[in-house]
C-alpha cells in the first residue's frame, strides 16, 4: 500500500501564478479530503469529497480556491492568483467507505506551499 | 456546530515523565474520537481511536478512553520518551462526515 501520494512536496512560486497540487487518495477509499495547516490557524478543512462528489467546500477561503476530482484516484487542488497569505502546508487525506474503520483518515506528507 | 477542544501546549516533559493532554469535544451525534500525531515535516498519523463509550483506544504506550459523560478523551501515557516529540491532535466524527480537529498540542521531551 503506496499511502496517500501528494505531489509536489514542496512548491515556491510568486504572487499571482497558478498554483495546482495533486493528490492521490489510497485505492479503494472513496472519501477525500482537503487540508491547509499554518501556524496561526492550526489545521484546516478546506474542501472533502464522497465518491468524486464535492460534499462541503464551506472551507474553501475564496473564489481563488477550486479542487476537482475527475476520477476516484486523481484530486486537485488549484489556486489561482496565489497570494503570499496562501502560504502554508496542504495536506489530502482518504478514507474508508462507511462500515469499515469509522472515518480513519489517511494523511499524505503534505505541500509545502510558499506564495513570494 | 460541532467542536473539539484540546489543551494549549506546548509541553515540556523530562523523559519518563507521566503525559496527559485534555481533549473535550462537543457533538449533536454520537461520534468517533480519535488522537492522531504529527511528527515534524511528516503528515497526522492516526495514534489511536475508539467508537463508542468506554471504550478505550491504545498504542505505542498511549492510552485514551471514550467517557461520554464527561465528552472527554483524554491522552495518557505513563512514561514518555524523547521519540514522543510531536504534535498531538484529538478529533472528532461521525461515518460519512468529516473529522473534527483540535488546533493541536506541542510536546516536546528531554532526556
Amino acid at each position: 500500500d503506496a499511502g496517500v501520494i501528494q505531489s509536489p512536496r514542496h512548491e515556491v512560486t510568486e504572487m499571482g501564478q497558478e498554483v495546482t497540487l495533486r493528490c492521490k487518495p489510497i485505492s479503494g477509499h472513496n472519501s477525500l479530503f482537503w487540508y491547509r495547516q499554518t501556524m496561526m490557524r492550526g489545521l484546516e478543512l478546506l474542501i472533502y469529497f464522497n465518491n468524486n462528489v464535492p460534499i462541503d467546500d464551506s472551507g474553501m477561503p475564496e473564489d481563488r480556491f477550486s479542487a476537482k476530482m475527475p476520477n476516484a484516484s486523481f484530486s486537485t487542488l488549484k489556486i489561482q492568483p496565489s497570494e503570499p497569505r496562501d502560504s502554508a502546508v496542504y495536506f489530502c487525506a482518504s478514507s474508508r467507505p462507511e462500515g469499515g474503520s469509522y472515518n480513519e483518515q489517511f494523511f499524505g506528507p503534505g505541500t509545502r506551499l510558499t506564495v513570494l | 456546530g460541532d467542536s473539539v477542544t484540546q489543551m494549549e501546549g506546548p509541553v515540556t516533559l523530562s523523559e519518563e515523565a507521566c503525559l496527559t493532554i485534555n481533549c473535550t469535544y462537543t457533538a449533536t451525534g454520537y461520534p468517533s474520537l480519535f488522537w492522531y500525531v504529527q511528527y515534524p515535516g511528516e503528515g497526522l498519523q492516526l495514534l489511536l481511536k475508539a467508537t463508542k463509550a468506554d471504550d478505550k483506544g491504545s498504542n505505542k504506550g498511549f492510552e485514551a478512553t471514550y467517557r461520554k459523560e464527561t465528552t472527554s478523551f483524554h491522552l495518557e501515557k505513563g512514561s514518555v520518551q524523547v521519540s514522543d516529540s510531536a504534535v498531538y491532535f484529538c478529533a472528532a466524527g461521525e461515518a460519512g462526515t468529516a473529522l473534527i480537529f483540535g488546533k493541536g498540542t506541542t510536546l516536546s521531551v528531554s532526556s
